[in-house]
């Protein structure tokens, strides 16, 4: 039972171009959304997140949205650089319990 | 802090043997996580514990799989015996419950081989 679903393993943009990471989720009650992202032998670390209270949040060349209606959300990277390129994890978080759950993982490839 | 710590790096074992993956969350933090990575399943929640309590095991795959903490510095997560399907990388992270939305810090992790 996957709860979370990132349907895209892999991705690839031009330099400079917008990056979209999408995520699908299928439980309502989720108060939280996180992306993260992983280098090779690394770690994931903590790259955005927005509240189920808000559509919209924005850090940098970052942004991800939430459709609530659609149970969606996406990670908007504008402009792409090659630093970018990793694998990016979205994940959805109960805030009374503390469960934090990922999808499988989409790998970005920004070409120079 | 030096963050989330995690050992062995590595883990080469034949199957059939014991193996003990170790744990060090950040500071302070209450809520530890396993997880395991696959390529199917991505970050696959194995077990998570809030003040040292194991609140959800659902995700452990079978009884081969146990997980402790026995205090809030350190967790173990075992597997007994080991088979080579359990090849993967095992992350340990560690957050704060309770406050809002607080963001989970990982390890580096680490790489199990069951030969």
């Amino acid at each position: 039972d996957q709860q979370v679903k990132q349907n895209s393993p892999s991705l690839s943009v031009q330099e400079g171009r917008i990056s979209i990471l999408n995520c699908d989720y299928t439980n309502s009650m989720f108060d939280y959304f996180l992306w993260y992202k992983k280098y090779p032998a690394e770690g994931p670390t903590f790259l955005i997140s927005i509240s189920s209270i808000k559509d919209k949040n924005e850090d940098g060349r970052f942004t991800v949205f939430l459709n609530k209606s659609a149970k969606h959300l996406s990670l908007h990277i504008v402009p792409s650089q090659p630093g970018d390129s990793a694998v990016y994890f979205c994940a959805a978080l109960r805030g009374n319990t503390g469960k934090l759950i990922f999808g499988q993982g989409t790998t970005l490839q920004v070409k120079p | 802090d030096a963050g989330v710590i995690q050992s062995p790096r590595h883990e080469v074992t034949e199957m059939g043997q014991e193996v003990t993956l170790r744990c060090k969350p950040i500071s302070g933090h209450n809520s530890l996580f396993w997880y395991r990575q696959t390529m199917m399943r991505g970050l696959e929640l194995l077990i998570y514990f809030n003040n040292n309590v194991p609140i959800d095991d659902s995700g452990m795959p079978e009884d081969r799989f146990s997980a402790k903490m026995p205090n809030a510095s350190f967790s173990t997560l075992k597997i007994q015996p080991s088979e080579p399907r359990d090849s993967a990388v095992y992350f340990c992270a560690s957050r704060t419950q309770g406050v809002g939305n607080t963001e989970a810090f990982f390890g580096q992790g680490t790489r199990l081989t069951v030969v």
